[in-house]
């Protein structure tokens, strides 16, 4: 079973600050990890995911995280803060299925959110 | 390319009444998942459609939740009756298949269940 955890529902940050949001996993397997962002009355976009590699993983919009498999997490973070990243975001893992096709994605599992505010 | 379809982008509905949802996922995507989302939590799996089969239903509330994917391609999820801790966002999200990776999800259906 896999599941995942975000510390903090809500972080509040002036515009030009680091924006740091925390997540830590737990798979009994290799897990692949996301990172999703949820702008109100839309769906969910991914930012950056980590399947194999090189652990720093770059996303979109300046966004980056690094997998620690040491200490199963794969915190969000961002240089500077824009009013525009003001939104929900999500951290999620999911796990490889081999079938007769090769390996797919499973379902992603989501942690509850992270609520990120922006103040001028 | 087009998205991930969902239909209606809200629906309002009293308690016991019926409702159904719609997906229309990427062309060519095999798999096809159903996910609820409650305010302030995060979405959860509800069923998981590899083409027209299911191979995860364990968190569908079976005795008021159906879902169907029939050819393959489109599906639908129907709730039969509802109560008020059905109103949630309802998340269609769709990936190609074995050995490529991109999760694709919709906008999603806003339900009210008043």
């Amino acid at each position: 079973a896999q599941s995942v955890t975000q510390l903090g529902s809500h972080v509040s940050v002036s515009e030009g600050a680091l924006v740091l949001l925390r997540c830590n996993y737990s798979s009994s397997v290799p897990p692949y990890l996301f990172w999703y962002v949820q702008y109100p009355n839309q769906g969910l976009q991914l930012l950056l995911k980590y399947t194999t590699g090189a652990t720093l993983v770059k996303g979109i919009n300046g966004f980056e995280a690094e997998f620690k498999k040491s200490e199963t997490s794969f915190h969000l973070t961002k240089p500077s803060a824009h009013m525009s990243d003001a939104a929900e975001y999500f951290c999620a893992v999911s796990v490889s299925l081999a079938n007769a096709g090769g390996t797919s994605y499973g379902k992603l599992t989501f942690g509850q959110g992270t609520i990120l505010t922006v103040h001028p | 390319e087009a998205g991930v379809a969902q239909s209606p982008r809200y629906k309002i509905i009293e308690k016991r009444q019926s409702v159904a949802f719609w997906c229309n996922p990427i062309s060519g995507h095999a798999t096809l998942y159903w996910y609820q989302q409650i305010l302030g939590q995060g979405p959860k799996l509800l069923i998981q459609f590899q083409n027209n089969g299911v191979v995860d239903d364990s968190q569908l509330p079976k005795d008021r939740f159906s879902a169907e994917r029939l050819k393959g391609v489109d599906s639908t999820l129907k709730i039969q009756p509802a109560k008020l801790e059905d109103s949630a966002v309802y998340l269609c999200a769709s990936t190609p298949g074995p050995g490529v990776y991109g999760y694709t999800f919709g906008s999603g259906t806003r339900l009210t269940v008043v």
